[in-house]
């Protein structure tokens, strides 16, 4: 059984920085690319980023080009995203996710329960 | 950027009847090439992460009951609900993956009438 947990949310300050990482089981995490979509409360889904399953290539919303990165550790099986210079529109649950493929990103086959990020003013 | 929009927002059925929620995307997400529409389905409820449904804008996934379907091809999609059951009730979003920025519709709320 496929499962993806998500960790490292919390109460930040405005420009403070997050790192959240999310762990993978129950597949060969190593084969696939892996996304972050977030979702601010009360709202609809957003696509943050995707990382091929190599590393090699990432994409990022224009929303937080800039300000996160997107990186993975293929021995560890966890996806991590640095988040510096966060303000209060990056106030979400922040959903890690496996892609189909291993390319730059199709649709997504299993999702994290989410964790919770609430940037404070 | 590709712009999805759903319709309509919110959407009120009788349990047992056809619940038909569309998507509309910006520009063509059908695929010449291989003659695929990168279009995905999801439902979330209260609570929960976003579950896939649907993919290549017509293909259930494993587990799925049939009687959620998707049409469509080019820029105008559906996803229809045949029979509606309780557990149904949710938000339903479609997703374009033709390309980054991926991107979703706003989401149409489906309750019980």
């Amino acid at each position: 059984q496929e499962q993806l947990v998500e960790s490292g949310g919390g109460v930040v300050q405005s420009g403070r920085s997050l790192r959240l990482s999310c762990v993978a089981s129950g597949f060969t995490f190593s084969s696939y690319s892996m996304h972050w979509v977030r979702q601010a409360p009360g709202k609809g889904l957003e696509w943050v980023a995707v990382i091929s399953n190599d590393g090699t290539n990432k994409y990022y919303s224009d929303s937080v080009k800039g300000r996160f990165s997107i990186s993975r550790d293929n021995s560890q099986n966890t996806l991590y995203l640095q988040m510096n210079s966060l303000g209060v529109e990056d106030t979400a649950v922040y959903f890690c996710a496996r892609d189909w493929g291993y390319g730059s990103g199709t649709y997504f086959v299993s999702w994290g329960q989410g964790t919770l990020i609430t940037v404070s003013s | 950027d590709i712009v999805m929009t759903q319709s309509p927002d919110s959407l009120a059925v009788s349990l047992g009847e056809r619940a038909t929620i569309n998507c509309k995307s910006s520009q063509s997400v059908l695929y010449s090439s291989n003659k695929k529409n990168y279009l995905a389905w999801y439902q979330q409820k209260p609570g929960q992460p976003p579950k896939l449904l649907i993919y290549w804008a017509s293909t259930r996934e494993s587990g799925v009951p049939d009687r959620f379907s998707g049409s469509g091809s080019g820029t105008d999609f559906t996803l229809t609900i045949s029979s509606l059951r309780a557990e149904d009730v949710a938000v339903y979003y479609c997703q374009h993956y033709y390309g980054t920025p991926i991107t979703f519709g706003q989401g149409t709320r489906l309750e019980i009438k």
